[in-house]
């Protein structure tokens, strides 16, 4: 069964500094790749996605994340993040040849002003 | 833009109820799905469709059901509402290649 873990549950940061959020998966074939978010009060919302190709992949808001197929890793990074990120950041995977889309626990990031 | 509507936004039932979601969906997406959002735990999935009338467990399918009748509708019921099944509940569907579209969730509180 495939499953996700994200690294860090609670992150804190100052504005303007780099953010880096650990995904890591278990799934022995070829998988779809996305990052989610969602903002206090709304709904998730797409941040990117990888299906094939580049493994760098660049998201909305300056968000970009990388698939390292050999370490399971899809880390999101961006690098210098604003109050307005605060919010909470799912990585989730789906088998290329399946419909289930499967979830890590969240990452809760605070950016302090 | 693909939009998933759930019925309501909050809810509050009694223990013992049985408890029915709606979600709708507007872009003929095959597959539909419906998660539960937990502090902690992430988004875990109840059950998925993908197809009228068909349906298949997803990891914590113990005290739900789904029904989906029309392509674009795809209801969860809780046949016996328990504090326990206290949660958000996210409706999603899904293209391949698309990714996957959330409504903005039902906030469910069994008394």
């Amino acid at each position: 069964a495939q499953s996700v873990s994200q690294h860090n549950h609670h992150v804190i940061l100052s504005e303007a500094a780099s953010l880096e959020l650990g995904c890591n998966y278990s799934y022995g074939g070829t998988v779809n790749l996305f990052w989610y978010v969602q903002y206090p009060g709304q709904h998730l919302q797409l941040l990117l996605k990888y299906f094939s190709g580049d493994p760098l992949v660049k998201g909305i808001k300056g968000f970009e994340a990388e698939f390292i197929k050999s370490k399971f890793s899809f880390n999101l990074r961006k690098p210098s993040v604003q109050w307005s990120d605060t919010a909470e950041y799912f990585c989730a995977v789906n088998a290329q040849n399946g419909n289930k889309l499967v979830f890590g626990a969240g990452t809760i990031l605070r950016v302090k002003s | 833009d693909v939009k998933v509507t759930q019925s309501s936004r909050y809810l509050v039932k009694r223990t013992g109820e049985k408890v029915f979601l709606e979600c709708v969906q507007d872009m003929d997406h095959e597959n539909m799905f419906w998660y539960r959002q937990d502090p902690g735990l992430g988004l875990r999935l109840i059950y998925f469709s993908y197809d009228v009338k068909m349906k298949e467990k997803g990891d914590i399918p113990e005290g739900y059901s789904v029904s989906r009748e029309k392509k674009e509708r795809f209801s969860l019921i809780l046949e016996s509402a328990s504090t326990n099944q206290t949660s958000m509940y996210l409706c999603a569907s899904s293209f391949p290649l698309y990714g996957y579209t959330f409504g903005s969730g039902t906030r469910l509180t069994v008394v």
